[in-house]
């Protein structure tokens, strides 16, 4: 069974780009949360979606960032006019909907660095 | 602040010695999580403790919740060099449905 997926694995984005995160839930999960990772800290959460909704974006930057999950296709997050305090890790999670969304599966990671 | 603070933050120990890792917190969680990562790649689920005072065991690996729900424990037993990583505690609020908050982790070293 595939894992969650995200793509790219490594992101290079020079100050003031737009960056373009994407991530595939696992099989039948159809909830998805977005996490970030900074050097020295531990994860913090950015954001929890189902299909065609935001759930909670609490954790979320209010300016240059924002996140979907389309009916079809992955979830992206977005970031634009990028500074070089974006550059971290960021992971996506997803659960599926039959059980409590704290048991949550993460991806590999896109590791966004900013030049 | 943390939540969840985790200690120790780093570990350095010799095949075959037995190891604890504790999450603590001054909040009351619905549940808590264990997960292991290796550089480079995401956090792998390793248990879930719902229950105040459960125990739950994976092969070499004790997981305790508190009765107060407020911290937890993971206790390896004979540590290999295959432990080697870094060991997140997260847990959950309940109020918070999908967010969960996550201690800065264990950096745990296994040296044959």
């Amino acid at each position: 069974n595939a894992g969650v997926m995200q793509n790219p694995r490594h992101l290079v984005r020079r100050r003031g780009q737009e960056a373009r995160l994407r991530c595939s839930p696992m099989k039948g999960h159809s909830h998805v949360y977005w996490y970030r990772q900074l050097p020295e800290e531990g994860l913090k959460f950015m954001v929890y979606l189902q299909k065609e909704n935001i759930i909670d974006e609490s954790g979320m930057p209010k300016e240059r960032f924002s996140a979907e999950f389309p009916k079809e296709g992955p979830s992206i997050l977005r970031i634009q006019q990028v500074v070089r305090g974006d550059s971290a890790a960021y992971f996506c999670a997803s659960s599926p909907p039959s059980v409590p969304s704290y048991e949550q599966y993460f991806g590999p990671g896109t590791r966004l660095t900013v030049t | 602040t943390q939540l969840l603070e985790q200690s120790p933050q780093f570990l350095s120990i010799q095949e075959g010695e037995n190891l604890t890792v504790y999450c603590n917190s001054s909040s009351v969680f619905s549940s808590l999580q264990w997960y292991r990562q290796e550089p480079g790649e995401g956090p792998v689920l390793l248990v879930t403790v719902v229950t105040g005072g459960e125990v739950k065991k994976l092969k070499r690996l004790t997981f305790q919740f508190g009765d107060a729900r407020k911290d937890s424990s993971l206790h390896i037993t004979a540590a290999q060099p295959g432990d080697t990583g870094l060991y997140l505690c997260a847990g959950d609020r309940g109020s918070t449905l999908g967010r969960l908050y996550f201690g800065r982790g264990t950096q745990l070293t296994v040296w044959p």
